[in-house]
């Protein structure tokens, strides 16, 4: 079965801590995302990749830079925590052919991080 | 750009009825998607059904089907013989026929089936 694989599930971290969240998939998909979900707001796109080493930005970068330097894995990085980004990030990956066709976004199941 | 608007916070439905969940879309795009998405308590993202903007007819999976009217931009899905199993957050999404699966997601809709 098709797995993308959050490393954690909650995570507590302090004001200006350096933060990473971690994403695995194991089914060779090209492309990676990284959502941010919020009550009322939905949920709405941080950054995406679409190979090794390249990423494009989302609606949503400030303060998050992102790191995809094996294809099965997407690093999500807060340089430095604040409290407003105390949020639910989910991780997706795609494969890459005929967009959305035929295709599916996977998703992981979630970390909460909270910032204190 | 491209929003997705879901009005209603949270429905409720007796098990076994049918509901409705609402959603309008603003696009300028002629070649899109659209997707229901639902997300159950395990937080777990599960694609319920898929509609392309070119295909005239309603996309049906099993109890779900949508309403797709396209020149009102609305997008509207049927959960038909509601059950338990069916109390999620729904979603409704946009994306860019050339998107590569970047969505635009609407606010949610919190579903809650009744016994």
């Amino acid at each position: 079965d098709v797995k993308v694989t959050q490393s954690s599930r909650y995570l507590v971290k302090r004001t200006g801590e350096k933060v990473f969240l971690e994403c695995v998939q194991d089914m060779d998909h090209e492309n990676m995302f990284w959502y941010r979900q919020d009550p009322g707001l939905g949920l709405r796109l941080i950054y995406f990749s679409y190979d090794v080493k390249m990423k494009e930005k989302g609606d949503i970068p400030e303060g998050y830079s992102v790191s995809r330097e094996k294809k099965e894995r997407f690093s999500l990085i807060l340089e430095s925590a604040s409290t407003n980004q105390t949020s639910m990030y989910l991780c997706a990956s795609s494969p890459r052919g005929q967009q959305l066709l035929n295709e599916k976004l996977f998703f992981g199941s979630g970390t909460q991080l909270s910032v204190l | 750009a491209q929003t997705v608007t879901q009005s209603q916070p949270e429905m409720s439905v007796q098990e076994a009825e049918t509901v409705t969940l609402s959603c309008t879309y603003d696009t300028s795009e002629n070649n899109y998607y659209l997707f229901w998405y639902k997300q159950p308590p395990s937080r777990q993202m599960i694609l319920v059904i898929r509609q392309e903007a070119y295909k005239q007819q309603n996309a049906t999976e099993n109890r779900f089907s949508v309403n797709f009217q396209k020149a009102a931009k609305s997008f509207s899905l049927k959960i038909s013989d509601s059950q338990l199993g069916d109390t999620a957050m729904y979603f409704c999404a946009f994306a860019r026929g050339t998107s590569y699966g970047k969505l635009t997601f609407g606010q949610g809709t919190i579903l809650t089936v009744h016994p």
